[in-house]
């Protein structure tokens, strides 16, 4: 069973500062990974995402890689503003071809503290 | 191009009732998912169906029913509702890449 878990849950840090919010799953096979973003009673915004062959995705100052043999995605923020602050979710879509699904992590809720 | 569409956004519905929440994507994707989202959970996944005509249980789907009227709508129904499902449902909609979500829907039991 595909397990997603986000490390920690909660994290508050000056505004300016880059930071890092990590994801790891349990099994390796995995077509991609997609790194969203939810503001406070909305539904979730697509932020990058990564096929499973790619090391790496870039979206201004977010930059996501992942590491699919040790099973692990971080999520880069550069130059934090309060506009920052929101729940990050990992997912991963895994499953058989033609009966894939996604899997989500509890996600992360960042704070940028002005 | 409107995405993903949920109806309604809200919801009350007393013990036993039962009701339909609706879902439409117009971007030709293959596959959908009902979830839900309660506090200190994530989402979970409740239903999926990866193509038109066909659907799987998810994590979480005692007490659901789901039907994939066609390429585009994809419904979830209660039919007796229980204060457990209390919660805020998505649902989203993906072709092999991106996955894309709809606005949700808050339904309260009580």
């Amino acid at each position: 069973k595909q397990e997603v878990t986000q490390i920690p849950a909660a994290l508050s840090v000056p505004e300016g500062e880059n930071l890092v919010l990590n994801c790891s799953f349990t099994d390796s096979a995995i077509y991609n990974l997609q790194w969203f973003r939810q503001d406070p009673g909305k539904g979730l915004t697509s932020l990058l995402l990564i096929q499973s062959s790619q090391r790496e995705q870039t979206s201004g100052r977010l930059n996501a890689s992942l590491d699919k043999s040790s099973g692990r995605s971080t999520l880069y923020i550069a130059a934090s503003q309060p506009g920052d602050s929101a729940t990050y979710l990992c997912a991963v879509r895994h499953g058989y071809f033609g009966n894939e699904k996604l899997t989500f992590g509890t996600g992360t809720r960042l704070t940028i503290i002005p | 191009n409107a995405g993903v569409t949920q109806n309604p956004k809200f919801q009350v519905l007393k013990t036993g009732q039962s009701m339909t929440l609706q879902c439409a994507q117009d971007m030709n994707h293959n596959s959908m998912y009902w979830y839900r989202q309660d506090p200190g959970m994530g989402l979970r996944l409740i239903y999926y169906s990866a193509s038109e005509g066909t659907t799987d249980k998810g994590e979480v789907p005692n007490g659901y029913n789901v039907s994939r009227l066609n390429k585009r709508e994809f419904s979830l129904r209660l039919e007796s509702a229980a204060p457990s499902q209390t919660s805020v449902y998505f649902c989203a909609s993906d072709r092999f890449t991106e996955a894309f979500f709809g606005q949700g829907t808050r339904l309260t039991v009580v």
